[in-house]
């Protein structure tokens, strides 16, 4: 059973406009949440994160927004660029276990932005 | 260039073979981990090591073996690997931080390495 869902496997978009990708999770307990970026041949790189105190946290062009009612979240990315076209995890947190967190990651939704 | 390194990048090994995977950081984490990643799945984790000690094992294979012999280094060591086991394996180490009074945990993600089992 999945508790991290990204619908979208794949995602196009003109470049300037804006991406929005999406992501569902079902256990009510996380309470952080995180966005990566992973380009071919490379491992994911942290994009940007928000904590379940949280519903909306804002990096330059990149914004996640929380909605715990709806267990969902999004990242905005505005305006789009070529060189964000990479796959995007999701990936959320029910807290600190035996000392460290412990991650469960979607399955990831391929941006492509054109030129 | 995120600081976790991971060597080799690819491997090809049979069913027979015996072969380690490795993962280092020098960015003073605590925390490193094994995940596995097969196509058009989520990232699975693997193993959790906190300052050394396995803290998570889920429900891995015995045909993988982790060790950790410090905080900097972090290995997996493959034998008697099935086809299926063919994927990215991607190490991960995290830093603590303090955000408006929240202690958040960012996981820095290795290349991985490529594993084809034949």
């Amino acid at each position: 059973d999945q508790q991290v869902k990204q619908n979208s496997p794949s995602l196009s978009v003109q470049e300037g406009r804006i991406s929005i990708l999406n992501c569902d999770y079902t256990n009510s307990m996380f309470d952080y949440f995180l966005w990566y970026k992973k380009y071919p041949a490379e491992g994911p790189t942290f994009l940007i994160s928000i904590s379940s105190i949280k519903d909306k946290n804002e990096d330059g062009r990149f914004t996640v927004f929380l909605n715990k009612s709806a267990k969902h979240l999004s990242l905005h990315i505005v305006p789009s660029q070529p060189g964000d076209s990479a796959v995007y995890f999701c990936a959320a947190s029910a807290g600190w276990t035996s000392g460290t967190y412990k991650y469960i990651f979607g399955t990831g939704t391929r941006l492509k932005v054109l030129a | 260039e995120t600081g976790v390194t991971q060597t080799p990048r690819h491997l090809v090994m049979g069913m027979t073979n015996k072969k380690s995977l490795k993962c280092e950081q020098h960015l003073g984490h605590n925390a490193m981990y094994w995940y596995k990643q097969s196509a058009k799945k989520p990232l699975e984790l693997m193993f959790v090591y906190n300052f050394k000690e396995q803290t998570e094992n889920n429900s891995v294979p015995s045909r993988f073996s982790p060790e950790c012999p410090n905080s900097s280094h972090l290995f997996l060591h493959l034998h008697t690997l099935q086809p299926e086991d063919s994927a990215l394996y991607l190490c991960a180490s995290t830093a603590r931080s303090l955000s408006a009074g929240v202690v958040t945990d960012t996981q820095y993600f290795g290349p991985g390495t490529r594993l084809t089992v034949l």
